[in-house]
């Protein structure tokens, strides 16, 4: 299985911090790679895919980096919505998630 | 509207079984693969398993944790997808989500990620 290793783990930030979360895979999966953002007591929503590519709706403060086996989440501009936990997956193989880099308020 | 809903999660003891369904509207479900994650309390997503569509003969994938005690299935004519659980453990607790899978091509690669999620249903194993 391919394991991805999220850091931090946990990230204190103001709003309008930049912020940034590094998501490493075990081995190369090119740019199949998506994030997602989860706040409490609700599902998972789709914020990236293809490493880069926004998905329809999410702000342009988010953006996506990296191939191979490293890999970036930014948020310009962090908003008080912003503040939630986020994750990474790859969908080279069967698909893992990361552990999570959960975003609060400094 | 796309949406999808989770339903027929409960508590039930080791060793018993349960089944939960995913019922998808807004959408050709018949075309989509289905995966279903869970996600235990305070804890990280966790992929359980897949099934693709027909036209990809109804494949099917699991994790390991569950491989052999878990089986995904579904009907299109109800554009419903099935999760059967059994042998549950304690460590199988946790909110079950279900979750389309969705692609783009881009520069002649596909890209495939879970673009629609339902809201989840709990499963509580316990004695």
């Amino acid at each position: 299985d391919i394991q991805l290793t999220q850091s931090p783990s946990f990230l204190s930030a103001s709003v309008g911090d930049r912020v940034t979360i590094t998501c490493r895979a075990s081995q190369g999966i090119s740019s199949y790679l998506a994030w997602y953002q989860q706040k409490p007591g609700k599902a998972p929503k789709l914020l990236i895919y293809a490493a880069s590519t926004l998905q329809s709706g999410v702000p342009s403060r988010f953006s996506g980096s990296g191939s191979g086996t490293e890999f970036t989440l930014t948020i310009s501009s962090l908003q008080p919505e912003d503040f939630a936990t986020y994750y990474c997956q790859q969908l080279n193989s069967y698909p893992t998630f990361g552990g999570g880099t959960k975003v609060e308020i400094k | 509207e796309v949406q999808l809903v989770e339903s027929g999660g409960g508590l039930v003891q080791p060793g018993g079984s349960l089944k939960l369904s995913c019922a998808a509207s807004g959408f050709t479900f018949s075309g989509s693969a289905m995966h279903w994650v869970r996600q235990a309390s305070g804890k990280g997503l966790e992929w359980v398993g897949r099934i693709r569509s027909k036209a990809n003969s109804y494949a099917t994938a699991y994790a390991a944790s569950v491989k052999g005690r878990f089986t995904i299935s579904r009907d299109d004519s109800k554009n419903t997808a099935y999760l059967q659980m059994n042998s549950l453990k304690t460590e199988d607790t946790a909110v079950y989500y279900c979750t389309r899978e969705w692609f783009r091509e881009l520069l002649g690669y596909y890209y495939y990620y879970m673009d629609v999620w339902g809201k989840g249903t709990t499963v509580t194993v316990s004695s």
